[in-house]
């Protein structure tokens, strides 16, 4: 079975652009995370979505957008670009039976997002 | 004050040694995820617990729900265990908030 893939694996942007970052979760996966990893905040919680529902939010502006598709594939965009936001982006996907579920989260190999 | 907080920082140890990580968190969790990261950013995640205690081949992780606390434990150590092991609890939900990391490093 094919593990998470995330695409493209590296970015480079300028100031006050906007990003699309995809993942696409593992076969029969319906719940996909996203994380951001900087040297220093380390790894932090973005959203999640499940069955094309946003079912949690972390602490992060509206810059940071993001959607899931009826295959459960995700996007998640990021506007108006600040230097800050260069860093690691993960995404993670879960089997989770039902929308009350959570399950170990397998990762994908993340896309290091540049801001120049 | 971290909600999860993880000791040592960095862990240097020599093969063959057997390594403790220790994760302590001040938030109520429904599990707790332990993941390991190697250079280049790619994370794998190890165990993930909500009682008592699991073991996958020289790594063994244990969780005490009453005192809030898990360890990592790594027998037999080897250089290719060098990484950093991160742990994360899961918090409202399916949200995981995550410690600072440990960075091991197993010397020949």
């Amino acid at each position: 079975k094919a593990g998470v893939t995330q695409t493209p694996r590296y970015l480079i942007k300028t100031r006050g652009q906007q990003v699309t970052l995809s993942c696409s979760p593992i076969s029969g996966h319906r719940s996909v995370s996203w994380y951001q990893q900087t040297p220093g905040q380390g790894l932090q919680f973005l959203f999640e979505y499940f069955s094309e529902t946003q079912r949690n939010k972390g602490n992060f502006p509206g810059r940071f957008s993001g959607r899931q598709f009826s295959n459960s594939r995700s996007e998640m965009n990021v506007s108006t670009l600040e230097l800050g936001d260069s860093a690691l982006y993960l995404c993670a996907s879960s089997f989770s039976a039902s929308p009350s579920s959570y399950n170990e989260q397998f990762f994908g190999p993340g896309t290091r997002l540049t801001v120049l | 004050k971290n909600e999860v907080e993880q000791s040592p920082q960095n862990l240097t140890a020599q093969e063959g040694e057997f390594i403790t990580i220790n994760c302590s968190y001040s938030v109520g969790i429904s599990a707790l995820h332990w993941l390991q990261q190697h250079p280049g950013g790619g994370i794998v995640s190890l165990f993930m617990l909500s009682s008592g205690k699991k073991k996958h081949g020289r790594l063994i992780a244990t969780i005490n729900i009453q005192e809030k606390h898990s360890s990592l434990h790594i027998t037999a150590s080897h250089p290719r265990d060098s990484a950093v092991y991160i742990c994360a609890g899961l918090t409202s939900g399916s949200r995981l908030t995550f410690g600072e990391g440990t960075q091991l490093t197993v010397n020949p």
